[in-house]
């Protein structure tokens, strides 16, 4: 368990929804990455905050935005859901958010289906 | 965009054998390489993060080389154990987007 807490653990849906995927980071984490793994693909890097700012971003479609909270957890809103939005999409946190030689934890995933 | 890649993409190994498998980034630019261990129904787990050139790194039976010079990790498993199942996956860090880019992945099945 690495302490990262991710809800809900499955998510299915239909086309043109909206949902809201929350991530809870390891006590003492100040940092929360969202990443994307598809069928066909890696792990690709969505967004990135440190202590409630915007600090890195990536490949992260216009129809997704994320924040994170005072209290540190954070949340990725995904809207006018596709079929190809279909993916497990995980939260990792870190200490000090520079990626350089800190250990992201991840969480345990969202699987979201988009029928 | 950056490329990182990682061969072969599965392999089967037998139990009590040792193997390795690859991953290959860009060499210039260089700044951390990070393996993180990844098994079915679980989440990533990190294993090595890598800065230095000529870099060895070990934990139980799992160690990891790297070559920056020329671009390359290696990941080594000793006596592969049925537990060591799982995705190894090398992500490269860039500086200008402070992100990981994560390879493919190895998928890794230890036959009893």
């Amino acid at each position: 368990d690495s302490g990262v807490t991710q809800t809900p653990k499955h998510l299915i849906t239909a086309t043109g929804q909206r949902v809201t995927l929350r991530c809870s980071p390891r006590s003492g984490d100040l940092s929360v990455y969202w990443y994307q793994q598809s069928l066909d693909q890696g792990l690709q890097f969505l967004i990135q905050y440190y202590n409630g700012e915007e600090r890195a971003k990536g490949n992260i479609l216009e129809r997704f935005s994320a924040q994170q909270f005072p209290d540190l957890h954070s949340e990725l809103n995904l809207s006018s859901l596709e079929l190809g939005d279909s993916a497990l999409y995980f939260c990792a946190s870190s200490l000090t958010g520079q990626g350089l030689t800190d250990t992201q934890y991840f969480g345990p995933g969202t699987r979201l289906t988009v029928l | 965009i950056l490329n990182v890649e990682q061969s072969p993409q599965s392999l089967h190994v037998q139990e009590g054998d040792s193997t390795n498998f690859t991953c290959s980034f860009p060499s210039s630019n260089f700044y951390a390489l990070h393996w993180y261990r990844w098994e079915t129904a679980k989440s990533p787990e990190a294993l090595f993060v890598m800065t230095l050139n000529g870099d060895e790194k070990k934990k139980g039976r799992i160690s990891a080389t790297l070559n920056t010079k020329e671009g390359y990790s290696y990941l080594y498993i000793k006596g592969s154990q049925p537990e060591d199942s799982a995705t190894y996956l090398c992500a490269f860090y860039e500086a200008a987007g402070n992100k990981l880019t994560f390879g493919g992945g190895t998928r890794v099945l230890v036959k009893p």
